[in-house]
């Protein structure tokens, strides 16, 4: 079976650009993860939806960062305008059984902002 | 704030055994998880801890004590590509239950 999928896997673009990362999960996982990883921070968490719904979105940002998930295979982190300290390593993750379960994380996409 | 505390870095030689500790606040703890995740590379999940006591799993066990708020990762019989970062993890519950991720362990294995 495939893994989580996320594209692109890299992504260089210039401060105040829109940037728009995508994932797959694992077909038949409700949960669905986004995080964002820095060597200061850590892995933080973002956002995550159950059945395509945002529960809990205490985690983005500020208002340039935005999320949907249209489908249960599909979603979207989107940064607009893009800033450089938003550079960091995106990763989604799925799981069965939301924040207690285990969660499978994509290869993740590396953002870069000029 | 729901602080994890882990070593940033640990050296180790191939063949030995190495302890990661971790620390967090216990106030809306939920079980505790570790994830491996090697450079580039995604985290994978290792274990999970809801009870007090030692979970074994080949290799590799965990450890928890909930009245101290304190887990270790413990790794027997080192190999080189046990090199990885070590992330310890805790979920905490609330009005959403919530992974918040420790800043993670670089383990370094040597020959």
């Amino acid at each position: 079976d495939a893994g989580v999928i996320q594209s692109p896997r890299h992504e260089v673009t210039e401060m105040g650009q829109e940037v728009t990362l995508r994932c797959k999960p694992i077909s038949g996982h409700d949960y669905l993860f986004w995080y964002r990883q820095t060597m200061m921070r850590g892995l933080e968490l973002l956002i995550y939806f159950n059945n395509n719904v945002p529960i809990d979105d205490s985690g983005m940002p500020e208002d340039r960062f935005s999320a949907k998930m249209p489908n249960a295979s599909f979603s979207t982190l989107k940064i607009q305008p893009s800033e450089p300290r938003d550079s960091a390593v995106y990763f989604c993750a799925s799981a069965t059984q939301g924040a207690v379960d285990t969660q499978y994380f994509g290869p993740g996409t590396r953002l870069t902002v000029l | 704030g729901q602080n994890i505390d882990q070593p940033t870095e640990m050296t180790a030689t191939e063949g030995a055994i190495v302890q990661i500790n971790c620390t967090y606040q216990t106030s809306g703890f939920n079980g505790l998880f570790w994830y491996q995740q090697h450079a580039g590379e995604a985290p994978t999940f290792l274990s999970y801890n809801v009870l007090d006591g030692l979970e074994e799993k080949g290799r590799f066990s965990s450890f928890l004590s909930r009245s101290k708020g304190y887990s270790y990762l413990l790794l027997k019989e080192l190999q080189m590509k046990d090199s990885a970062s070590y992330l310890c993890a805790v979920l905490y519950g609330g009005a959403t239950n919530k992974l918040i991720f420790g800043t993670g362990t670089l383990l370094a294995v040597q020959p």
